[in-house]
């Protein structure tokens, strides 16, 4: 999972495994969060998104899950192939409204090996 | 073309010069933003603006300026830089809404000798 500090969390899998990437976020208060993708050379691209009142929302391969009691986000990206090959990072609008405040977390480097 | 772009894609410049990073949309976004990106760290705001008539500092606003030149460009200055502004800048939109989703640029790889 994503932490603070100068060296990305890492994550290596086999093509075709099911990948999971953490995310612990810290504001209680936060309602509404996302997942980026960030390839090499690239800005950030957005997954997927969950708002506080879900649990789980599903994409195509990918499936966000929120536990609001212990502030844990995950994403789960199905058959992983190589082009998911990239950091991967969360955000949560703690802000709301005209109070904007979008947190970044600093990210995941998830390497799929062929 | 992309929704966002981003000129220059890379720049080098010494210590003290004044550099102009600009951003412009093509998505009617009424939000846009600037960040900074470090190695190893996340995403860092710098400037936000919630449309042409206003601007907002983020959490490292200090040594950086903006102008909102209308709704489709942001600009972001260096008046003076310095070697630890050295870093990826990324410009993003967002809609006016409950959910301000960003769209980010390919970003400028800005070095700053």
């Amino acid at each position: 999972g994503e932490s603070v500090g100068l060296h990305l969390p890492t994550l290596s899998v086999q093509e075709g495994d099911n990948s999971i990437i953490n995310c612990a976020y810290s504001n209680s208060a936060s309602d509404y969060f996302i997942w980026y993708k960030q390839e090499s050379g690239k800005g950030p691209q957005f997954i997927i998104d969950i708002r506080s009142n879900m649990d789980k929302r599903q994409g195509q391969r990918v499936t966000v899950l929120l536990n609001k009691t212990v502030k844990h986000l995950s994403l789960q990206i199905a058959a992983t192939q190589p082009g998911d090959s990239a950091v991967y990072f969360c955000a949560e609008n703690s802000g709301g409204g005209s109070n904007y405040k979008l947190t970044f977390g600093k990210g995941t480097l998830l390497t799929v090996n062929p | 073309d992309a929704d966002v772009t981003q000129t220059p894609r890379n720049r080098i410049t010494k210590t003290g010069k004044r550099i102009m990073l600009e951003c412009s949309q093509t998505k009617g976004h009424d939000r846009m933003y600037w960040y900074r990106q470090d190695p190893g760290l996340g995403l860092q705001l710098i400037y936000y603006s919630f449309d042409v008539k206003d601007i907002n500092k983020g959490e490292i606003s200090d040594g950086y300026s903006v102008s909102r030149q209308a709704q489709a460009k942001f600009s972001l200055s260096l008046e003076s830089a310095i070697p630890n502004q050295t870093a990826l800048y990324f410009c993003a939109t967002s809609e006016t809404g409950p959910t301000d989703t960003q769209y980010f640029g390919p970003g400028t790889r800005l070095t700053v000798l």
